[in-house]
């Protein structure tokens, strides 16, 4: 089974529609991102959450909320969907390793949701 | 503003050759440098890791950091056309470690 899951996979929806994105992962990560990717805009970070109590918005986290329910659940919501939200979503995970001065971050990634709003 | 560029490519080698991939990144205190394979409609899959100046060698795949000069690179030797794919460098910024990722460089690989 893979570590990071995400569902739907792939959702059609219209505008003003509230979406719901889901994410669980089975890694025991305590750190959990939302991305978007957008062709020629590489991904960009939504919302992270470093444990259940601490959400933190990134660079685009207008027109979306999220929701930590536990651990291993991570869960995205666009409450009045927009076309311009069309767009690739990836949930990502990781375990902070602290290492001194180098400390590591690496992120791995769930399978997408390909969202696409008419 | 941190960002980190990558020529968007599309970088062209034949099959066999090596394949080089550069980044670079605005922020000094970056600590930690990722590069991600993503092939079209997948997601991101990481492929190597590096934190300190130097190489770092892991199968066919060499990871170079200079934080002197902000920026860092993937050699990929004995490409294959199965290697075709985006690659996206990725970089640990302040004390978050939040990573900010570039727009990725796309690599065919011709047989």
């Amino acid at each position: 089974d893979a570590d990071v899951t995400q569902t739907p996979r792939n959702r059609i929806t219209k505008t003003g529609k509230r979406i719901m994105l889901e994410c669980s992962q089975t890694k025991g990560h305590d750190r959990m991102y939302w991305y978007r990717q957008d062709p020629g805009l590489g991904l960009r970070l939504i919302y992270y959450s470093f444990d259940v109590k601490d959400i933190n918005k990134g660079e685009i986290s207008d027109g979306y909320s999220v929701s930590r329910q536990a651990q291993a659940k991570f869960s995205l919501s666009l409450e009045s969907a927009i076309p311009n939200q069309t767009a690739l979503y990836f949930c990502a995970t990781s375990d902070f390793q602290d290492r001194g001065l180098a400390g590591i971050n690496e992120q791995f990634f769930g399978p997408g949701t390909r969202l696409t709003v008419l | 503003q941190k960002e980190v560029e990558q020529n968007s490519g599309p970088l062209s080698v034949p099959e066999g050759a090596i394949a080089s991939l550069n980044c670079t990144y605005s922020d000094r205190g970056s600590q930690s440098f990722f590069w991600y394979r993503q092939y079209s409609g997948k997601s991101p899959e990481l492929i190597m890791s590096i934190y300190s100046n130097g190489d770092k060698e892991d199968g066919r795949f060499t990871a170079q950091l200079n934080k002197a000069s902000q920026y860092v690179s993937l050699l990929i030797r004995d490409s294959q056309p199965s290697d075709s794919a985006t690659y996206l460098c990725a970089v640990g910024m302040d004390s978050s470690y939040k990573l900010i990722f570039g727009s990725g460089t796309r690599l065919l690989v011709r047989p």
